[in-house]
């Protein structure tokens, strides 16, 4: 069965920094890209980042680029996203998610259940 | 940056046809996936590469594209279908992944 489950979030002061993990299980985790996606309060999705399987390539949101910066470990089956100088913008349920490619279509297959972070004084 | 458009809000009754759309000026290049996420739940795919569907989900649930739109279509929508609906795609040069903002499906 596949799963993948986040930790890490949390309440953090504005202009700190958090590291969230998402630990898999269930699949050949080097074989497959990995992303990050997350949830304002009330709002839509909005993809945040993205790192291929042997983390040769990396992509970012505008709005996180400079501050967040992802990267995996497959010895660990693990991926993470190192959060900097964070604002309260990234107030969020950050989710980690599997990346499915075929015939130039990108699709995320498997989600974790979320991890919430916070930032407020 | 590049946005994918979806309509805020879609009604209908139950049984009726519910159609979603989703417009991006890379979709006629690109491949738009659709997710379904209910009420403090993860999103769940429920169509990728335009019109197929995962296994598990129902047959009621299908997706179309032509030109720059994207559409989800739920043939006789249920109760259990109300969700909030999200396209999902890539921008012209295939680095950059984006969500449309999001369409809450009303089924009553």
């Amino acid at each position: 069965e596949v799963q993948l489950v986040e930790s890490g979030g949390g309440l953090v002061q504005p202009g700190g920094s958090l590291r969230l993990s998402c630990a898999v299980s269930g699949f050949t985790f080097s074989s497959y890209s990995m992303n990050w996606v997350r949830q304002a309060p009330g709002k839509g999705l909005e993809w945040v980042s993205y790192i291929s399987s042997s983390s040769s390539t990396i992509y970012y949101a505008d709005s996180v680029k400079g501050r967040f910066t992802i990267s995996r470990d497959n010895a660990k089956n693990s991926l993470y996203l190192q959060m900097n100088s964070l604002r309260d913008e990234d107030t969020a349920v950050y989710y980690c998610a599997r990346e499915r490619y075929g015939s130039g279509s990108y699709y995320l297959d498997y989600w974790g259940q979320g991890t919430l972070v916070t930032v407020s004084s | 940056s590049y946005e994918l458009t979806q309509p805020p809000s879609v009604s209908v009754s139950p049984g009726q046809t519910a159609r979603i759309t989703c417009s991006g000026d890379a979709l006629p290049k690109k491949y738009a996936c659709w997710y379904q996420q209910k009420s403090g739940q993860a999103p769940v795919l429920v169509i990728y590469e335009d019109s197929k569907r995962p296994s598990g989900i129902p047959e009621r649930f299908s997706g179309s594209s032509s030109g720059t739109m994207a559409t989800l279509t739920i043939s006789g929508a249920q109760v259990e279908d109300e969700a909030d609906y999200y396209c999902y795609s890539t921008d012209s040069s295939g680095n950059h992944r984006v969500f449309g903002g999001g369409t809450k499906l009303t089924v009553l």
